[in-house]
């Protein structure tokens, strides 16, 4: 079935630093990557739309440049937060649409992320 | 704009049924969706259900639509302490990028022994 694999799990760093999370599909390719975000007891929201080989579609009110995001290949993306800061600290999760799933998607474990 | 909400808590006895609700606003979504997330866990799905489709059932999950109220329900037969999660209803939408999901706010389902 597909899969999809998401690093690290889980990721404590200072602020101020960079944190790289990736996300990558294990038997299939994905032109398109979703990342979301989840606060504590809260739904998931989109963040971006990750498409390979060009630039990400970021939702109303995320901002480009501290949420990076690269999809250089069929099976990578990622997600940088630069310059991290307490409020980043969150549950970031990955999806991928599959098709013949009827158009369902599958996720990646998420990566909690814990700026100190 | 899309809304999806859900209420927020569910709690039943081992061996009972467990009801989840969930409505939503896009009326031109194709696909329908249950996920259950575990504490510290991804989001794994349950089951889907086609917007022409009224009922589904996948073992002890049974799934309701009923479309012109906008209404989504998910049914576990014999819960079980294992169910206990949080369960997130999303239906596919649009938006600039293509196809995306819009989730409810998630209902957390514990089962007592």
């Amino acid at each position: 079935g597909a899969v999809v694999s998401q690093h690290p799990s889980w990721v404590i760093c200072k602020s101020g630093t960079s944190v790289k999370i990736e996300c990558r599909s294990l038997d299939f390719q994905a032109t398109t990557m979703f990342w979301y975000r989840q606060f504590p007891k809260q739904s998931l929201m989109l963040m971006a739309t990750s498409n390979e080989g060009s630039k990400a579609t970021y939702e109303q009110g995320v901002e480009k440049d501290k949420f990076l995001i690269n999809h250089a290949s069929l099976t990578l993306s990622t997600l940088t937060v630069t310059s991290a800061h307490p409020e980043d600290s969150s549950f970031y999760i990955c999806s991928v649409p599959v098709t013949g799933l009827a158009q369902g998607y599958t996720f990646g474990s998420g990566t909690r992320l814990t700026v100190v | 704009g899309e809304d999806v909400e859900q209420s927020l808590f569910l709690s039943v006895r081992e061996g009972d049924s467990s009801v989840i609700n969930c409505t939503y606003t896009d009326s031109s979504s194709t696909y329908l969706y249950w996920y259950k997330q575990e504490p510290g866990a991804g989001l794994q799905l349950l089951t889907y259900i086609f917007s022409n489709m009224d009922m589904k059932q996948d073992q002890r999950l049974t799934v309701l639509l009923n479309k012109k109220d906008k209404h989504l329900s998910l049914r576990i037969a014999d819960t079980q302490t294992g169910d206990s999660a949080i369960y997130f209803c999303a239906e596919s939408t649009m938006n600039n990028a293509g196809n995306m999901l819009t989730f409810g706010g998630g209902t957390r389902l514990m089962v007592k022994p």
